[in-house]
């Protein structure tokens, strides 16, 4: 079965540093491309970015360029969200999910259950 | 990029049809027929229900279907169901490996 497992929740202070994962299990990780998607409390969807876990290509949104750092690790099928200094802001719901697992499109058809990061002194 | 404009809610009564529309520009819409659109529970993640403007995955039940004219693309069901009732996020690839997403809507079910 193909899975995306991502933690549950994390709790951290402004201007403190925070990687999240997501794990990844029953495909061959290496092949498909993984997003993030932010989803702030009561609002939408936003696309953050995405990683090709192959040769680490990635591309960000132009509103979270330089705001996070997508990376992945291909021995442990794992891909992460970072961030250097967190703010208030950044308090949100944050999924990962699969591009085209079942088949060769352009959209998301495998979802994590989401991580949420809350940011507060 | 700017998120796509979807109306913030609609409603109908079970058995009927709505339509959620989904605009955008020619660079991400209208550019390209990549349209996908996501099904998301309070909780719950969002699950892909379209994808390709118009296909179906395996086991979205053919109630839902998709279409676009121009910048604007549209998510259609029919036969509304208590269990429809969610928020509906349309998506567009938007070029060079980015993708927009709409701003939602909230469907009830009367």
């Amino acid at each position: 079965e193909v899975q995306l497992v991502q933690f549950g929740a994390e709790v951290k202070k402004p201007g403190e540093s925070l990687k999240i994962s997501c794990k990844s299990s029953g495909y061959n990780f290496p092949s498909y491309w993984i997003g993030w998607v932010r989803q702030l409390p009561g609002k939408g969807l936003e696309w953050m970015g995405i990683i090709y876990p192959r040769d680490s290509d990635t591309r960000y949104s132009p509103s979270f360029q330089g705001q996070v750092t997508i990376s992945a690790d291909r021995s442990i099928t794992t891909a992460y969200l970072q961030w250097s200094s967190l703010k208030a802001s950044d308090t949100a719901m944050y999924y990962c999910a699969l591009k085209g697992y079942y088949g060769p499109y352009d959209a998301f058809d495998i979802w994590g259950q989401g991580t949420m990061v809350t940011v507060s002194s | 990029q700017s998120a796509l404009t979807q109306p913030r809610s609609v409603s109908g009564s079970p058995g009927q049809s709505v339509t959620i529309s989904c605009t955008g520009t020619s660079s991400d819409v209208g550019g390209y027929n990549y349209v996908s659109w996501y099904q998301q529970h309070p909780g719950k993640a969002p699950e892909l229900m379209i994808y390709d403007v118009t296909k179906r995955p395996s086991g979205v039940p053919d109630r839902f279907s998709g279409s676009k004219s121009g910048n604007t693309a549209s998510l259609t069901i029919s036969g509304l169901q208590a269990g429809d009732e969610a928020d509906y996020y349309c998506c567009s690839y938007a070029g060079t490996y980015n993708w927009v997403f709409g701003g939602g809507t909230q469907l009830t079910v009367l």
